[in-house]
């Protein structure tokens, strides 16, 4: 019962490099959320996927996307790496959206762009 | 907007020592509460959760219940052990606005428990 996967673990990265964040749940979860993590700020949506073929903006979206590649697997891509994305990533999901229902994290990919 | 403040961290006591973590929130409506926990190395996992007021939500033997008229969340456990060792997040989820799935995160206490 694996839940969420997150890979890689950890990643290295220059300023301006490009890398995809990958995410696959397997609960037949319809929603699904990426979150960064920062020292003293807890943890932040970046873009969240209510339901399959939908993406939407989080609270923290600039220099990221997404994309919705089926119902187990939300993909997060930075086009053009900055320090400033140095962070944890977790990816989430939920049964559904708006509703009591539990999100479920999975393990996260710690980032570090120089 | 929507918020949730944490008392600072790290927080170190002694095994089986009384826990207070405080988490107060600033919200419209009437949201959820919910405490996480994310212990080294790995993922957020739920705790415990409130849905109204004066609910107790409970798990693990840890306690918190939702203080509509103080805007509280505190977290409380009877006597604390090395592996409650962790970092616990307060966060609310509004309802009624299109809104409703996003999780609103305080910024974290980190908890240390000494043998």
């Amino acid at each position: 019962n694996a839940g969420v996967t997150q890979t890689p673990k950890f990643q290295v990265l220059k300023t301006g490099q490009s890398m995809t964040l990958q995410c696959a749940q397997d609960m037949n979860h319809n929603s699904m959320y990426w979150y960064r993590q920062d020292p003293g700020m807890g943890l932040r949506l970046i873009y969240y996927s209510a339901s399959e073929g939908t993406t939407d903006k989080g609270e923290v979206p600039n220099g990221y996307n997404v994309s919705r590649l089926n119902k187990r697997e939300f993909s997060l891509r930075l086009e053009s790496a900055a320090p400033s994305q140095t962070s944890v990533y977790f990816c989430a999901s939920s049964e559904n959206w708006g509703g009591q229902e539990t999100q479920y994290f999975g393990p996260g990919t710690r980032l570090l762009v120089l | 907007g929507d918020s949730v403040t944490q008392m600072e961290g790290p927080v170190t006591l002694s095994e089986e020592a009384f826990l207070t973590i405080n988490c107060t929130y600033t919200a419209t409506g009437y949201p959820s509460l919910f405490w996480y926990v994310q212990y080294p190395g790995e993922g957020l996992q739920l705790l415990l959760k409130a849905t109204k007021a004066d609910d107790k939500g409970s798990n693990k033997g840890f306690e918190a219940t939702y203080r509509k008229e103080t805007t509280s969340f505190h977290l409380e456990k009877g006597s604390v052990q090395v592996s409650d060792s962790a970092v616990y997040f307060c966060a609310l989820r509004r309802y009624g606005s299109s809104n409703t799935g996003k999780l609103i995160f305080g910024q974290g206490t980190t908890l240390q428990v000494k043998p």
